[in-house]
């Protein structure tokens, strides 16, 4: 049960878009189309924003978007505004476990 | 309106054991999966384990294999994570959360924090 690999950190100015990316193996965002995101403010609890690769729960921005290419998963964030700066990670089914990125740190400039 | 309300965290000595609950309130708690995330502090998030929703299928991180036991009484509308033999290393918040394809987890608690210290 490894952890998927997200980068450290990434920025943005406000209305620039980013893209934070998710790398798993075969055994888990390779295989499946069970890769969600969330998205966790400072003392909150996370928040679902994408899931099964790419589908937006009701209430979620537009603004977010995800995708997939074989053991990695990408989340886009278009328009970037300054209430979008928060911890963002992904979390893909492996079968008889579930595993977590460690998380990216989103910074709007 | 759903809503999970975690309770039972606190401080225990290295070795001792706590037992969390979540209690489960908007929706036909029955009918969905549950997961326990945990997340230490300052670190990012950690699945710990799963139960179906009729309680007949469990699966746990191995960090915490043979130590930690989920359960769920849907009388009660509640979850349940009985942990054992805690180590400095389980101290974290834990949260439990609403699965519905075992990576959608729609709703979340707002956490309980559990302290292993001497």
């Amino acid at each position: 049960q490894s952890a998927l690999t997200q980068p450290a950190s990434v920025s943005g100015s406000p209305g620039q878009s980013i893209t934070i990316s998710c790398t798993g193996t075969s055994s888990d965002v390779g295989s499946y189309n069970l890769v969600s995101w969330y998205q966790q403010h400072p003392g909150k609890a996370p928040k679902l924003m994408i899931y099964e690769v790419s589908k937006r729960p009701s209430g979620v921005s537009n603004r977010f978007s995800g995708s997939k290419s074989g053991n990695t998963a990408s989340l886009t964030i278009s328009g970037l505004q300054a209430e979008d700066e928060a911890d963002y990670y992904c979390c893909s089914y492996a079968g008889s476990s579930t595993q977590f990125g460690g998380g990216t740190k989103l910074t709007v400039l | 309106e759903v809503q999970l309300v975690e309770s039972g965290g606190g401080l225990v000595q290295p070795g001792g054991s706590l037992r969390l609950s979540c209690a489960a309130s908007g929706f036909t708690f029955s009918s969905y999966e549950m997961n326990w995330v945990r997340q230490a502090p300052g670190k990012g998030l950690e699945w710990v384990s799963y139960i179906s929703s009729s309680g007949s299928t469990i699966y746990y991180a191995d960090s915490v294999k043979g130590r930690f036991t989920i359960s769920r009484d849907n009388a009660k509308n509640s979850l349940y994570l009985q942990m054992n033999s805690l180590r400095a290393e389980d101290t974290a918040v834990y949260y439990c959360a609403r699965d519905t394809t075992r990576s959608k987890f729609d709703y979340w608690g707002q956490g309980t924090l559990v302290t292993v210290s001497s």
